[in-house]
């Protein structure tokens, strides 16, 4: 079985640009959940994406948004890009929007706003 | 809004000693969740505890979940270097299941 696959690992933005940021669930998994983590902290929750729908949503703004399409893989697109969106971004997958059985998180995309 | 804090933020320890982190959330969970972090990785799903008081083992890893459900603690006996890494609790925001909290994590060094 696959695990979680993100694209790209890394990646430099310039202040006001738009990024996307893809994500592959592990098989098997339907649920996606995006996280940011600022380096020496713990993960912050974005949003979880079930059954290709929105289903929660952390202390971003509508200018962090996603999708999640038919093969359950996803995408995090931030708009407007500001230099505290520095962060890993990390891409979460489960079976069910439980997470009952633990998330599997992929490698996470490194970006850089300068 | 809901908190969930670890204690000690750093660790240093000698290989052979053991160590302890705890985890304390402001709100009561429905369940807890554990996951390491190697340096310059991802969070790596360790176990979940459900049960008021449960206590899980994994071979030299004691996970404990408090009997009101507001506080939780990994035990590592007898630590190795491949333990290094940092420790996260995570509990459910609130009552959206699978939205999970972070703490802020216990970096662990085992010093050979």
């Amino acid at each position: 079985e696959t695990g979680v696959t993100q694209s790209p690992t890394h990646l430099i933005k310039t202040r006001g640009q738009q990024v996307t940021l893809r994500c592959s669930s592990q098989s098997g998994h339907n649920t996606v959940s995006w996280y940011q983590q600022a380096l020496g902290q713990g993960p912050q929750f974005i949003f979880q994406y079930y059954r290709e729908e929105e289903n929660g949503r952390g202390n971003f703004p509508p200018r962090f948004s996603g999708l999640q399409f038919p093969n359950y893989s996803s995408e995090l697109n931030v708009n407007a890009l500001e230099l505290d969106d520095s962060a890993l971004y990390l891409c979460a997958s489960s079976l069910g929007d439980r997470g009952n059985y633990g998330y599997t998180f992929g490698s996470g995309t490194r970006l850089t706003v300068v | 809004g809901q908190q969930v804090m670890q204690i000690p933020q750093y660790q240093h320890v000698q290989e052979g000693e053991d160590f302890t982190t705890y985890c304390n959330s402001s709100t009561t969970l429905s369940n807890i969740q554990w996951y390491k972090q190697r340096p310059g990785g991802h969070p790596v799903f360790l176990i979940q505890l459900v049960k008021s008081g449960e206590v899980k083992k994994q071979k030299r890893l004691t996970f404990q979940f408090g009997e009101a459900k507001k506080n939780s603690s990994l035990h590592i006996t007898a630590t190795q270097t491949t333990d290094v890494g940092t420790y996260f609790c995570a509990g459910p925001r609130g009552t959206s299941y699978g939205k999970l909290t972070f703490g802020q994590g216990t970096i662990l060094t085992v010093h050979p």
